[in-house]
């Protein structure tokens, strides 16, 4: 079945500092890889998403490609802000299943 | 942007009793979905409802679990009798279609505590 792994629980950085949150996956079939952000007693809300080879979306400064070769799906940003402290999930859907397989989730905390 | 709402947020029941979870999709949308989250795992799917019918269901969607939505009103999880393993945050999604890109809105969730 499908899987998607996140490696870092908690990832704690200075405001100003890059971050690189890490997401891999298996997948029988050729997935849609998305970044879900949950902010403190909030809903998920979907971040970015890709569906193309070596793409690479961005919104809010975030920033992510989608690398078949390696199975891959990293989220960057260049610059943190105190803002950008949340639950960060990258997930995956194919056309076969209705439903997201998520990862563990990395709680990001940026500090002054 | 488009909301989805879950009523209540906590919920906290003896074991055995009866529970319904509610959902208020986003207005036009028509396929829902239901997740469950244990504390300290990853959400995992439960199943996908659209047209009054359960479409897809995991292997955690127990017969213990239903779902439906009358007359378009809440979507509802419904658990009887419950289990002290059911406890976990119960996430509701909601999409405008079918297909893997196709984006799904999650509500903030709701904690149930099975005692």
């Amino acid at each position: 079945g499908d899987s998607v792994t996140q490696t870092e629980g908690l990832v704690t950085l200075t405001e100003g500092l890059p971050v690189m949150l890490n997401c891999t996956y298996q997948s029988t079939y050729s997935p849609f890889l998305f970044w879900y952000v949950q902010h403190l007693n909030e809903a998920p809300k979907l971040l970015l998403k890709s569906f193309t080879d070596n793409k690479r979306p961005e919104h809010q400064g975030f920033h992510a490609t989608l690398h078949k070769s390696s199975s891959s799906f990293h989220l960057q940003k260049s610059s943190a802000q105190l803002s950008d402290s949340a639950l960060y999930y990258c997930a995956l859907r194919n056309n076969y299943a209705q439903g997201l397989t998520f990862g563990l989730g990395t709680r990001v905390s940026v500090f002054p | 942007g488009p909301k989805v709402l879950q009523i209540p947020s906590h919920q906290i029941i003896d074991m055995g009793q009866m529970v319904t979870l509610n959902c208020d999709p986003v207005s036009n949308h028509l396929y829902f979905y239901w997740y469950k989250q244990i504390l300290g795992q990853q959400m995992e799917f439960l199943v996908n409802f659209y047209n009054g019918k359960v479409m897809e269901k995991s292997k955690l969607f127990k017969d213990q679990f239903s779902v439906e939505r009358p007359d378009g009103s809440y979507f509802t999880l419904k658990i009887q009798p419950t289990a002290l393993e059911d406890s976990a945050v119960y996430f509701c999604a909601s999409s405008s279609g079918l297909g893997g890109r196709r984006e799904q809105y999650f509500g903030p969730g709701t904690r149930l505590t099975v005692l």
